[in-house]
């Protein structure tokens, strides 16, 4: 079966200061990924989606980056946080087979820049 | 541009049956999906419409109208449990393999005893 990893679960860091963020997905070969991130109460904001090793699609500029340096590993970045980085990141997979509009959620990781 | 509109809070009591209404613009359509978000948890998939007409998993069922651009997800049999956010989102045209969705704002719905 497949599980996708986030971590951390939560975060802590002062403005100015990098980030990074890791997922990884086990028991699937070439997913797509996707980072997400939900400010409270609201919806879902598609931030970065991945089809391959390398292959990056950025939906929302920021001060934010994303990385696939293995089929099933989907790092975010960012050198330097802004207060309005804060939010709840979630990691996303799917199958790479497309057909498919299902997505499985990773449990996100709950960032929180003072 | 894409837009989705559901509303943001529903309530209703125990073993009723409630509505969850979605309108969406978007530039071209694959079809249309339904999550559920428990607080402070990960969205879980719920449905996905591709063609117009009902679909039903147990207690939920979901609908999609493509001509009026709106779907709906209706719960039966609300359990305290249901509280918690449903999201529709749209799989846009150009999405392709991506599996790329395009998320509304949520609904919250809270069952109450």
């Amino acid at each position: 079966s497949q599980t996708i990893h986030q971590w951390p679960a939560t975060l802590v860091q002062p403005v100015g200061s990098p980030l990074s963020l890791e997922c990884t997905v086990e028991g699937t070969s070439n997913p797509n990924l996707y980072w997400y991130r939900q400010a409270a109460g609201r919806g879902l904001q598609l931030l970065f989606y991945s089809v391959g090793i390398g292959q990056i699609s950025s939906e929302v500029p920021q001060n934010l980056s994303a990385s696939r340096p293995q089929d099933r590993q989907f790092i975010l970045s960012s050198k330097k946080l802004l207060l309005s980085d804060s939010g709840f990141y979630l990691c996303a997979w799917s199958p790479g087979t497309g057909g498919t509009y299902e997505q499985y959620f990773g449990p996100g990781t709950r960032l929180t820049v003072t | 541009g894409q837009s989705l509109e559901q509303p943001s809070e529903v309530t209703a009591v125990e073993g009723a049956i409630v509505q969850i209404n979605c309108t969406y613009q978007t530039s071209g359509f694959y079809g249309l999906s339904w999550y559920q978000q428990h607080d402070g948890g990960a969205p879980t998939f719920l449905s996905y419409n591709a063609l117009d007409g009902l679909e039903e998993t147990g207690r939920f069922s979901s609908f999609l109208s493509r001509s009026d651009s709106y779907g709906y997800l209706l719960l039966q049999e609300l359990q305290m449990k249901d509280s918690a956010s449903y999201f529709c989102a749209v799989s846009p045209g150009g999405a392709g393999n991506t599996g790329k969705l395009i998320f509304g704002q949520g609904t919250t719905l809270q069952v109450k005893p």
